[in-house]
């Protein structure tokens, strides 16, 4: 089945600086790659996606990136705020017979200091 | 995009008895699935609520201890059966319209 690896585990930096956070998973056929932003106390809240026949999407301060051939994807924040911090997921759809499930990886806490 | 609640949205509950958690989605969905995540841990999927039907479940999962009802397209219910603290858990409802997939704001269990 689909395993997705998901790194670093924590990231912090200065207010205005980019992060970035790396998703690879295992299974070529999946096609659907979201990123979830969950802050404490609350469900994880999608941020942004991306499928498998585009490159790159971006939407603000918010891009992904997709190397099919490679089997990753990033996600970048440029200009980072305070209320940017909070547990990131990358996640993966496993299209299979049982309907589309996401798996996701171990999460990214980030932290942005002002 | 789909709003979900659910219901409780936290519980303390004694070890060896049951909980039933309720989701209910704003809208048809085509998926509703069920999530667990253990305090600083990712998402686990438990299953996959079919409407109509039993659920899938994930390996590691057995309806027994955790039996799901679909009754229709927006809602659904998760009992956790016989608990014990290693149930102590968020339970998280999600569901799929198209490719997205959306999450309630999840239900914080504590068993004693």
């Amino acid at each position: 089945g689909e395993n997705v690896e998901q790194h670093p585990s924590t990231l912090s930096v200065q207010e205005g600086d980019s992060a970035v956070i790396k998703c690879t998973y295992s299974d070529s056929a999946s096609n659907y790659f979201p990123w979830y932003k969950q802050e404490l106390g609350k469900g994880p809240q999608l941020i942004i996606d991306i499928r498998s026949n585009v490159g790159e999407k971006k939407d603000q301060r918010i891009a992904v990136t997709l190397n099919k051939t490679a089997k990753h994807f990033s996600l970048h924040i440029t200009e980072t705020q305070p209320e940017d911090s909070a547990v990131y997921f990358c996640a993966a759809r496993r299209a299979d017979q049982a309907g589309t499930a996401l798996i996701f990886g171990k999460g990214t806490t980030l932290s942005v200091s002002s | 995009s789909a709003v979900i609640s659910q219901k409780p949205s936290r519980d303390i509950c004694q070890r060896g008895t049951s909980l039933t958690i309720q989701c209910q989605v704003d809208s048809q969905v085509t998926m509703m699935f069920w999530y667990r995540q253990q305090p600083g841990q990712s998402l686990t999927l438990i299953a996959t609520a079919n409407q109509g039907s039993e659920a899938t479940y994930e390996s590691g999962f057995v309806i027994d201890k955790f039996p799901i009802s679909r009754p229709n397209l927006t809602f659904s219910t998760l009992t956790v059966s016989n608990m014990s603290p290693e149930d102590s858990s968020i339970y998280l409802c999600s569901a799929s319209r198209g490719s997205e997939q959306f999450f309630g704001p999840g239900t914080r269990l504590t068993v004693l």
